[in-house]
This record gives C-alpha cells, structure tokens and sequence, in this order.
C-alpha cells in the first residue's frame, strides 16, 4: 500500500460523456502526477501539480484538465470522452523536489463504450 | 522530445535462470528510475541512479547506470515466481517521468 488512494477503481461509461477521477496523495507529499497507461502508448505522463499550482504538462489532451486543491487531493476531468481514451490512469505522489521518489496509487481503470 | 528504449518488450526465463532488461537513450540522462509493476497493479520505485557508471544491488537485482548516463540495464540473478511483472525504467527529469516501454518478465516454475 502506497499511501495514495484512488477512486473510482473502474469506471465504464460511453463515448462523449465526461467523468472525474479522484486522487489522494500521501500524507504530507505536495506534488501530484497523473499518468495515463495504455496498450498502445505505454505509461505516459500527463500533468503534475504542486501545492496548488501546475508545475508540469505532458502529453494531456485539451478535453483533459486536472485540478489540485487545499486539502492537496486532485481531480483529473475527462471530457468528450472517445473509444481511444479507455486506460489506466494512476495518480502518484511526492514531497517536493523533481528527484524524490512518485508513490502511485493503484491507479482507475476507464473503459469508454 | 525525450525518449527511453527498453528492450527487450517480453522475456520468459524458467525459473532460476537469469533476465536482464536494458534501457537506451539518445541523449544524456539526468538519471534513471527503476519501478516493477505486478500484473494488475501499479508501478512501484525500485531504484534511482544519478551517476556515470553507477551500480547498485538490492538482492537478487543488480542495477546498472552506464558510463555516458545514455543507458541502463536492471539483472536479476535466479529469477524466482515472485519476480513476474513489467519492469519499467523511467528517466525523472523536469517534475516528470519519462518511461521505457517496459520488459514484461514471465517466470515459468
């Protein structure tokens, strides 16, 4: 057990709908990543945040967008969801700095019908 | 961008023998993770390497960063049923991790 959480664990919905997936970091971890896994890109990451603020933007969608509140849990929203957007998405963790270790979590499975 | 090269993709070894999995990259590595991701589950951190020529050990697992920081290799001694998963290297630069494709190890008992 990482420390992080994740809910949903699954999540199955159609195509054009819009879902939000939620991450809670490790106690006392400021930094959160989102990563997407699929068969065909591999793990890939997609946004990080920082006590609040975007601090990193990787391959993310527009229809995608993430948010990081007070409390430090984040919220990744996927929106006109698309058959090609079924995947793992993982949350992880760390204190601060760009060298610590990322805790994941055990990650939300989407599948887009 | 910046890309890692993990090969091989699969590898399946009878139990006791030995794997290796190795990353490669074209351009310099500020340095090199290591995660295991068991089927079904999520990647979880072996290792980190910062420097050129680097080795570590954690048992079984012998973790190498090379001379010119562009590759890397993660050998298991006598693989064992509990080692089966994807092996993933992940270069952590800029507040991301960037990933190898990962091997996939399939240990036969």
């Amino acid at each position: 057990d990482s420390g992080v959480t994740q809910t949903p664990k699954h999540l199955i919905t159609a195509t054009g709908q819009r879902v939000t997936l939620r991450c809670s970091p490790r106690s006392g971890d400021l930094s959160v990543y989102w990563y997407q896994q699929s068969l065909d890109q591999g793990l890939q990451f997609l946004i990080q945040y920082y006590n609040g603020e975007e601090r990193a933007k990787g391959n993310i969608l527009e229809r995608f967008s993430a948010q990081q509140f007070p409390d430090l849990h984040s919220e990744l929203n996927l929106s006109s969801l698309e058959l090609g957007d079924s995947a793992l998405y993982f949350c992880a963790s760390s204190t601060q700095t760009y060298t610590d270790t990322q805790y994941f979590g055990p990650g939300t499975r989407l599948t887009v019908l | 961008g910046q890309q890692v090269m993990q090969i091989p993709q699969y590898q399946h070894v009878q139990e006791g023998e030995d794997f290796t999995t190795y990353c490669n990259s074209s351009t310099t590595l500020s340095n090199i993770q290591w995660y295991k991701q068991r089927p079904g589950g999520h990647p979880v951190f072996l290792i980190q390497l910062v420097k050129s020529g680097e080795v570590k050990k954690q048992k079984r697992l012998t973790f190498q960063f090379g001379e010119a920081k562009k590759n890397s290799s993660l050998h298991i001694t006598a693989t064992q049923t509990t080692d089966v998963g994807t092996y993933f290297c992940a270069e952590n630069a800029g507040n991301m991790l960037t990933f190898g494709g990962g091997t996939r190890l399939m240990v036969k008992p």
